[in-house]
């Protein structure tokens, strides 16, 4: 059974820009979760989904979006790119509903200049 | 408020047990659970407790008392593949999809 993948891997803007990342569940989960990995800040929890529904999202500002499709792919989009927003972002599938066990992606690198 | 605490730093010779420890403070607390992280890669799932005492998978033992907020990770016969960041994570106020991360342990394991 295929990973979680996510697209791009790598992926350098300039401040003020828009971006959109990509996240395709393991098969038959249909729980994505997403993190931001800084240095500074650790691992810090971003959105879930679930069913296409956003369940719990963390303490970022509204220029961090997000949304899942019927096939339980989800898309993570940030606007008005800061500084601060380089990170390394993490998407994480479950297999159900309750399931402490995560399955991450290898991320995408975003580096904004 | 959510938060947990575990070492910075732990450094062990191969073949050495070494201990992990994390404490937590939790509003509601559901389990708890450890990661695995290798520089440039993605978090691995190691074990969850979500009662108190000890589970094994193989060189890799997880242990919780929630009288004492406090679990750890247990690392036996450490190899050199062993080197990475172990971070322990409780779910986030009973969403078991969303979890709360410690800051890492960085664990180097020299010959």
């Amino acid at each position: 059974k295929a990973g979680v993948t996510q697209t791009p891997r790598y992926l350098i803007k300039t401040r003020g820009q828009q971006v959109t990342l990509s996240c395709s569940p393991i098969s038959g989960h249909r729980s994505v979760s997403w993190y931001q990995q800084t240095p500074g800040q650790g691992l810090q929890f971003l959105f879930e989904y679930f069913s296409e529904t956003q369940r719990n999202k963390g303490n970022f500002p509204g220029r961090f979006s997000g949304r899942q499709f019927s096939n339980s792919r989800s898309e993570m989009n940030v606007s008005t790119l800061e500084l601060g927003d380089s990170a390394l972002y993490l998407c994480a599938s479950g297999p159900r509903d309750g399931s402490y066990e995560q399955y991450f992606g290898p991320g995408t690198r975003l580096t904004v200049t | 408020g959510q938060s947990l605490e575990q070492p910075s730093e732990v450094t062990a010779v191969e073949g050495a047990i070494v201990q992990i420890n994390c404490t937590y403070q939790t509003s509601g607390f559901y389990g708890l659970s450890w990661y695995q992280q290798h520089d440039g890669g993605a978090p691995t799932f190691l074990s969850y407790n979500g009662l108190d005492g000890l589970e094994e998978t193989g060189r890799f033992s997880s242990f919780l008392s929630r009288s004492d907020s406090y679990g750890y990770l247990l690392l036996q016969e450490l190899q050199m593949k062993d080197s990475a960041s172990y971070f322990c994570a409780v779910p986030f106020s009973g969403g078991y999809n969303k979890l709360i991360f410690g800051a890492g342990t960085r664990l180097a394991v020299h010959p």
